[in-house]
């Protein structure tokens, strides 16, 4: 099975920042990465597919990028609204796994 | 709109078997995968596996092959997840979701079902 694994595990931030968090695969994947958004007590929403496309419905603030092994999610200006657990999965080789998390509080 | 609602909640003894529900609508349900996922109390997202419901095509997870049955009832557009004896051990949040583009079996997760919540206690 790939490996995913996602740094930090947790930050705090503040409304207006910046927010960058990274996904590492154990081997190659291309770029079948996908970012999902989970607030506490709700289902996951899908954020970003392709590892940089964003999903239909999806603000600009978010953006994905990498390819390979090495991946980014970037939030340019933080919202209260974005407060949540944001995981990564990869799609390239059965079982898909999920990496294990970020939280993103104040 | 594309909609996939799960059935309820449930609260089962260990060794009794169960089978929840992930109705999709608003699109051609037989012609995309659609998946399920487990969610542990306070844990994170762990993916089981997906079903082609045209052909009842099938993927697990390697964790979860022989512990689960997913099928789906493509005349009522409805996937299904299913345990024959269940443990403490089950006790979590599952999700349904579908793929983002038809026909594909490599891609990512689009739309979610809103969670079944599956207490295993005696």
């Amino acid at each position: 099975d790939i490996q995913m694994t996602q740094s930090p595990s947790s930050l705090s931030a503040s409304v207006g920042d910046r927010v960058t968090i990274t996904c590492r695969a154990s081997q190659g994947i291309s770029n079948y990465l996908a970012w999902f958004q989970q607030k506490p007590g709700k289902a996951p929403k899908s954020l970003i597919y392709g590892a940089s496309n964003l999903q239909s419905g999806v603000p600009g603030k978010f953006s994905g990028s990498g390819s390979g092994t090495d991946f980014t999610l970037t939030i340019s200006s933080l919202q209260p609204e974005d407060f949540a657990t944001y995981y990564c999965q990869q799609y390239n080789s059965y079982p898909f796994t999920f990496g294990p998390g970020t939280k993103v509080d104040i | 709109e594309v909609q996939l609602v799960q059935s309820g909640a449930e609260v089962k003894q260990p060794g009794e078997s169960l089978k929840i529900s992930c109705k999709g609508s608003g699109y051609s349900f037989t012609t995309y995968w659609i998946g399920w996922v487990r969610q542990m109390p306070g844990k994170g997202l762990e993916w089981m596996g997906i079903i082609y419901p045209g052909d009842s095509d099938t993927r697990y997870s390697p964790s979860f092959q022989g512990q689960v049955t997913i099928s789906a009832d493509k005349s009522i557009s409805t996937a299904y997840l299913q345990w024959s004896s269940l443990k403490a051990s089950d006790t979590a949040m599952y999700y349904c979701a579908r793929h983002h583009e038809q026909g594909k079996g490599y891609d990512a997760f689009y739309m979610w079902g809103q969670g079944t919540m599956i207490t295993v206690s005696s």
